[in-house]
């Protein structure tokens, strides 16, 4: 079974603060990583991309790769109100799954005052 | 402006009726997909499509439909058969290369009468 696991919170950090989302994934032959923001009742939104081990910093947020332990994980910098969303983690390129991408249920992020 | 069009936003679907979703994208993407997903829950496909009058089903594709004769539509049909049908509906569409960003549209919120 192809799975992308991420702990649903919600994770709940001040303003100002970093965010710290976590993802992991079992198909080791996985080769694209993919962060989503989804607010309530919207569509999920890219927000970065990554494909080799390692950071990758768009802003305020990093993805970061780690292939041998099967995990990603993206960090939000100076976290704003706004931030508050679901962060959907995608894997692609799965055994025999073309570019089909698989989605973990997500995590809610609340930043507070 | 590129992008991808989905209509209704919101469907209400009366018990033994069929209905029909859609999604129209200008972005000259080659593969398309339907996702749907439920409350608090992460996306789980339904169909998609990686190249015009060729289309697979995804995880869950018992009580739905697609056609896909054009390359900038996919439309999505509802069946009777799908016994619970009320869902928030996301169609998107990407690059047919592996690895490619998926991009969705606005949602339709599925709902039975």
């Amino acid at each position: 079974q192809k799975e992308v696991e991420q702990n649903s919170g919600p994770l709940s950090v001040p303003e100002g603060a970093i965010a710290s989302l976590n993802c992991t994934y079992s198909d080791r032959v996985s080769q694209s990583f993919f962060w989503y923001r989804q607010y309530s009742g919207k569509s999920p939104e890219l927000i970065m991309s990554i494909y080799s081990n390692g950071d990758k910093e768009d802003g305020r947020f990093t993805a970061q790769l780690n292939k041998a332990s099967q995990y990603v994980s993206l960090l939000i910098r100076d976290s704003q109100p706004s931030d508050s969303a679901t962060y959907l983690c995608a894997v692609g390129g799965l055994t025999g799954g073309g570019n089909k991408l698989t989605f973990g249920t997500g995590t809610q992020l609340k930043v507070e005052l | 402006d590129g992008g991808i069009t989905q209509s209704p936003k919101y469907l209400f679907r009366k018990e033994g009726q069929n209905v029909t979703l859609s999604c129209e994208q200008n972005l000259n993407h080659d593969a398309m997909y339907w996702y749907r997903q439920d409350p608090g829950q992460g996306l789980r496909l339904i169909y998609y499509s990686q190249i015009v009058n060729d289309f697979q089903k995804g995880d869950i594709a018992e009580g739905y439909s697609v056609s896909r004769e054009k390359k900038e539509s996919f439309p999505l049909t509802v069946t009777s058969a799908q016994k619970n049908p009320t869902a928030f509906y996301l169609c998107a569409s990407s690059g047919a290369a592996t690895n490619e960003k998926l991009f969705f549209g606005s949602g339709t919120q599925l709902s039975v009468l």
